[in-house]
């Protein structure tokens, strides 16, 4: 079993739609979780990082982490043809170990 | 803003070549990693260094190696290029002290 879970996709929804995206990880000590936003041949970058659970709004992002069933998702409000990329998330113990990355999900909003 | 630099974003090599790949970060972090990137299977941490002229290994160091001679600068080598190291190559840096990570704009290796 992999560490971090995240579907592939790709997922496509109609623009405006609210978009879900989720991973699930295994070990109950991971404290810091990351979204990464990845345009098509570009590097990632850093979307959203929360510390243990909650939630954390920006704009109209909405990094939600629930550590008791150990998953981590994604809201993207009123989603726009611009928001179209591969999203990873990522989770670690602390800034002294390696990040443990979700494979990706590849999401595309249509017009 | 934290820039991470792959000089070469594109290169085509034969099988065999001993390949270069070259990061510059400009934000004097002290850890710097390469990583590579295929469908369906994420990110894929090959080597990471937390200060010049160390290196650690990753996950997939095989057919490999780095070197840091400056801080703000992390080299690539493969040794002897093969077909199954045809991939995105992926360098980032991040500060001792904190989680967010910073990734250059990627090396598209195609080995031929």
């Amino acid at each position: 079993q992999k560490e971090v879970e995240q579907d592939p996709g790709p997922l496509s929804v109609p623009e405006g739609a609210i978009v879900s995206l989720n991973c699930t990880y295994s070990n109950s000590a991971f404290q810091y979780f990351m979204w990464y936003r990845q345009y098509s041949r570009k590097g990632p970058e850093l979307l959203m990082y929360t510390y243990s659970s909650g939630n954390k709004e920006d704009g109209r992002f909405t990094a939600q982490v629930d550590k008791s069933s150990k998953y981590i998702s994604l809201f993207i409000r009123d989603s726009q043809p611009s928001d179209s990329a591969t999203y990873l998330c990522a989770t670690n113990l602390d800034s002294n170990y390696q990040l443990i990355w979700g494979a990706g999900t590849k999401l595309i909003i249509k017009p | 803003d934290v820039k991470v630099t792959q000089s070469s974003r594109y290169l085509v090599k034969r099988t065999g070549e001993k390949v270069f790949l070259e990061c510059v970060q400009d934000m004097d972090h002290e850890n710097m990693f390469w990583y590579r990137q295929d469908p369906g299977l994420g990110l894929r941490l090959i080597y990471f260094s937390y200060d010049v002229k160390m290196k650690e290994k990753g996950d997939i160091p095989e057919g490999y190696s780095v070197s840091r001679e400056k801080k703000e600068r992390f080299s690539l080598i493969l040794e002897s290029a093969s077909t199954n190291q045809t991939s995105m190559y992926l360098c980032a840096s991040k500060p001792s002290s904190g989680n967010t990570i910073y990734f250059g704009e990627g090396s598209w290796l195609t080995v031929v």
